[in-house]
């Protein structure tokens, strides 16, 4: 069975201080990955998608970056936090190709000060 | 404009009655999810129905695409069923992109 792992499972951050949200799949080879991010009371948005290793495309502009050193590993960072990057970020996989059924991760939840 | 839109914001149930969610999108589709989400922010998976009619015990999901509508029927709610339902989609010609509702916040009470 696939089992998707997102860590950590908080932070409290500062402004301007560097961020790196993890996310790694388990069971699954040559998976999709997916980030989003949803602000608290606001609508998910897909931030990043990749379907291979070292391939990364950006979906929504956010000041954030995303890279895929490994199969199984997705990785989200930046290396200044704003107050605007503060929400609940999601990690999702699916089959390699396009338009299948996506499985989300438990999140991270990202409070910056 | 919004290219996907869900419907009612909230509704207000008592324990046993039935719940219409509806989900409408401005361009065609190549796929639509339905997801349940927790208090906490985690997403699960309701059904994943492109087209046609699913169902699954209490729950029935229909995805109209000539309608561009896709809707999820709760049958004698339960007051384990509160939450936020949220629809999610793939526009036609945006592959790998998902699309979400704003979603419906659900209270089933007793």
């Amino acid at each position: 069975a696939q089992t998707i792992h997102q860590w950590p499972v908080a932070e409290i951050k500062a402004v301007g201080s560097p961020l790196s949200l993890g996310c790694t799949i388990k069971g699954k080879s040559s998976p999709n990955l997916y980030w989003y991010w949803q602000a608290t009371g606001g609508t998910l948005q897909q931030l990043f998608y990749s379907i291979t290793v070292g391939q990364v495309e950006s979906v929504v502009q956010l000041n954030l970056s995303a890279s895929r050193p490994k199969d199984d590993q997705f990785i989200l960072s930046t290396e200044k936090l704003l107050l605007s990057h503060s929400g609940f970020y999601l990690c999702a996989w699916s089959l390699r190709g396009s338009s299948y059924e996506q499985y989300f991760g438990p999140g991270t939840r990202l409070t910056v000060l | 404009g919004q290219q996907v839109q869900q419907s009612p914001t909230s509704l207000v149930l008592q324990e046993g009655e039935n719940a219409e969610l509806q989900c409408n999108f401005s361009t065609s589709l190549n796929s639509m999810q339905w997801f349940y989400q927790r208090p906490g922010g985690s997403l699960i998976s309701v059904f994943y129905n492109p087209s046609g009619t699913k169902q699954s015990g209490r729950l029935t999901s229909t995805t109209v695409i000539k309608e561009r509508r896709s809707s999820l029927h709760i049958s004698s709610s339960q007051i384990t069923d509160s939450g936020t339902y949220l629809c999610a989609m793939e526009l036609s010609g945006s592959f790998n992109k998902l699309t979400f509702g704003a979603g419906t916040r659900l209270a089933v009470c007793p």
